[in-house]
């Protein structure tokens, strides 16, 4: 069974650019989400993506949206980056059954700096 | 809104030592929580979960008890070794199924 994959594992980008960041869910996955680890920090909810559409949405600007694919894979695009968006940027999926507690299981994450 | 206060750290251990990691949350009607740990340039694995309250979840020699009365969930482990070295993270997850963090708290553990 394989694990969350996210590629690509570091980046640098300059401010104004664009950025997409793609995630493959574990086997059998459902559901993506995305967090943002700002470095001493734990990580903040962006957002979730449940058979293609958005499912909750955390507190970041429209300039960060997504994607689910048919396959669950998933990408997360951040438009005219700014230098706050320097992170470790966080996949993770999970099985919807509608049960509580549902587990996450993360990706290794992508290293993002912009400078 | 919810959120999750850990105990600050660094926590310098030696080999052997008792380790509590505190962790209280605070959050409308009952979530489910959860201690996710993070190795050195990794990403997070799930260490222990529990669902309800009174529930405990243990893993690889680390528990913690899910506790109502005080909004608790306190990482614990009898006997840490050096490979226990690394940030440790409680979070919640409550109706909106997004998990909630805590800021983190790094352990060294020290032969």
């Amino acid at each position: 069974e394989t694990g969350v994959t996210q590629s690509p594992t570091h980046l640098i980008k300059t401010r104004g650019q664009q950025v997409t960041l793609r995630c493959s869910s574990q086997s059998g996955h459902n559901t993506v989400s995305w967090y943002q680890q700002a470095l001493g920090q734990g990580p903040q909810f962006i957002f979730q993506y449940y058979r293609e559409e958005e499912n909750g949405r955390g507190n970041f600007p429209p300039r960060f949206s997504g994607l689910q694919f048919p396959n669950y894979s998933s990408e997360l695009n951040v438009n005219a980056l700014e230098l706050d968006d320097s992170a470790l940027y966080l996949c993770a999926s999970s099985l919807r059954t509608g049960g509580k507690g549902e587990t996450q299981y993360f990706g290794p994450g992508t290293r993002l700096l912009v400078l | 809104g919810d959120s999750v206060t850990q105990m600050e750290g660094p926590v310098t251990l030696s080999e052997e030592a008792f380790l509590t990691i505190n962790c209280t949350y605070t959050a409308t009607g009952y979530p489910s929580l959860f201690w996710y740990v993070q190795y050195p340039g990794e990403g997070l694995q799930l260490l222990l979960k529990a669902t309800k309250a009174d529930d405990k979840g243990s893993n690889k020699g680390f528990e913690a008890t899910y506790r109502k009365e005080t909004t608790s969930f306190h990482l614990e482990k009898g006997s840490v070794q050096v490979s226990d070295s690394a940030v440790y993270f409680c979070a919640l997850q409550g109706g909106s199924e997004k998990l909630v963090f805590g800021k983190g708290t790094k352990l060294t553990v020290n032969p």
